[in-house]
């Protein structure tokens, strides 16, 4: 099982800030991993996948990097409606497809 | 667009069995990988597995024992069902659209069905 690790558990960042969100893989996951932003009360709802590229509708601010096991999530500008929880995901190896325990990105 | 609309009982009794269905609408059913994932506040999201429109399933060994996906393609439905239920089932169990085996992530996912076991 492929064990996914976020870094830091919890952002604080000022709006209009950049904030940058981090995932580890424990083995090599290519670019078979996707980003989530999960808001209260709410399913997650899918940001980027295959590492880099952005989902239909998502903000351009919202910009993923990395392969392999090192991966981030870049917030450039952010707003309001930006803070939220943000989980990863692997999808190289699987089953099971695993998450990671996410960051939550609070305002500073 | 797609919709999923799911639903099922919210309180299930120890060692009984969870059961959850999941409506797709407005968008097609046979092609991508149907799925149900569970959140709890000690586990974060688990994926519970999924089913092609093969009919194909797949587990999550940790919970293979006890979990059965089914499909209805008459009526656009996928159902979970998981036995032998105890606290440790508590969550929020969400149905999602997972889009292929090689690109295996969930980009529709239900609104979510608490699900409390407790007598």
């Amino acid at each position: 099982e492929v064990a996914m690790t976020q870094s830091p558990a919890t952002l604080a960042v000022s709006p209009g800030e950049r904030a940058a969100l981090s995932c580890r893989a424990s083995q090599n996951v290519s670019s078979n991993l996707a980003w989530y932003q999960q808001k209260p009360g709410q399913a997650p709802n899918l940001l980027i996948y295959g590492a880099s590229t952005r989902a239909t509708g998502v903000p351009a601010r919202f910009s993923g990097s990395g392969s392999g096991t090192e991966f981030t999530l870049t917030i450039s500008s952010l707003q309001s409606e930006d803070f939220a929880l943000y989980y990863c995901q692997q999808y190289n190896n699987w089953p099971p497809i695993t998450f990671g325990q996410g960051t939550r990105l609070e305002i500073k | 667009q797609v919709q999923l609309q799911q639903w099922g009982a919210g309180l299930v009794k120890p060692s009984e069995t969870l059961s959850l269905t999941c409506a797709v609408y407005g968008g097609p059913f046979n092609v991508f990988y149907w799925t149900w994932i569970r959140q709890s506040p000690g586990k974060g999201l688990e994926w519970i597995g999924e089913i092609h429109h093969s009919g194909t399933t797949t587990y999550n060994p940790s919970l293979k024992s006890r979990v059965t996906i089914s499909l209805d393609t008459s009526k656009n439905q996928v159902s979970l069902k998981l036995r032998s239920v105890t606290a440790a089932d508590t969550a929020v169990y969400y149905c999602a659209r997972g889009w292929s085996f090689y690109h295996y992530y969930m980009d529709s996912w239900g609104t979510g069905t608490t699900v409390t076991v407790s007598s």
